[in-house]
């Protein structure tokens, strides 16, 4: 099955400078990663996510790249803001949807 | 559309009981699936389903059954709850295949065991 790890498991960074997150994962057969934001108490929410056949996506402040031999992807926020502090989970699904999260990055933006 | 909709949201059992979460989606998903999220953890699968009759484990998967009569429902069993169930539960579905994309979450269910 899929196993995706996650690092760091903490992120302190200032207003506006970058945040990186790193993954990888072990399953050849994973298609689709998926990342998600979490706010406490709250349910997590789609922020971005890849497939397999592209190695790069941008949205605005926030893009994911994806190199599928080395098994990696990353999650990469420009410009951060207070209110991008959460915990951010990154995701590897099969073709079947089966969904295997990360262990979180707790990312705190400090003004 | 209601999207993914769970409940009870709260509930608060003594250890033996049993109980159901109830989750239901109306986006005609194959895939459902649930999660379990303790304090300051990630999200571990317990089971999931690729279609009406077809489930199978997740990473946590004892302590809990589950069932798929329909596409819609997909109720989570606890048979005799213990403290270690505790936890904030997550119902979420989503396409399989080709089509494979966005999993949509519901907004928890809060369990605890005394």
């Amino acid at each position: 099955g899929e196993n995706v790890e996650q690092h760091p498991s903490t992120l302190s960074v200032q207003e506006g400078d970058s945040a990186v997150i790193k993954c990888t994962y072990s399953d050849s057969a994973s298609n689709y990663f998926p990342w998600y934001k979490q706010e406490l108490g709250k349910r997590p929410q789609l922020i971005i996510d890849i497939r397999s056949n592209v190695g790069e996506k941008k949205d605005q402040r926030i893009a994911v790249t994806l190199n599928k031999t080395a098994k990696h992807f990353s999650l990469h926020i420009t410009e951060t803001q207070p209110e991008d502090s959460a915990v951010y989970f990154c995701a590897g699904r099969d073709s079947w949807g089966k969904l295997q999260f990360g262990a979180g990055t707790q990312v705190v933006v400090t003004p | 559309n209601a999207g993914v909709t769970q409940t009870p949201k709260f509930q608060v059992l003594k250890t033996g009981q049993s109980m159901t979460l109830q989750c239901a989606q109306d986006m005609n998903h194959e895939y459902m699936s649930w999660y379990r999220q303790d304090p300051g953890m990630g999200l571990r699968l317990i089971h999931y389903s690729v279609g009406a009759g077809i489930t199978d484990q997740g990473e946590v998967p004892n302590g809990y059954n589950v069932s798929r009569s329909t596409t819609e429902d997909f109720p989570l069993r606890l048979l005799s709850a213990a403290p270690s169930q505790t936890s904030v539960y997550f119902c979420a579905s989503g396409k399989t295949g080709v089509r494979t994309g966005e999993l949509f979450f519901g907004e928890g269910s809060r369990l605890t065991v005394l």
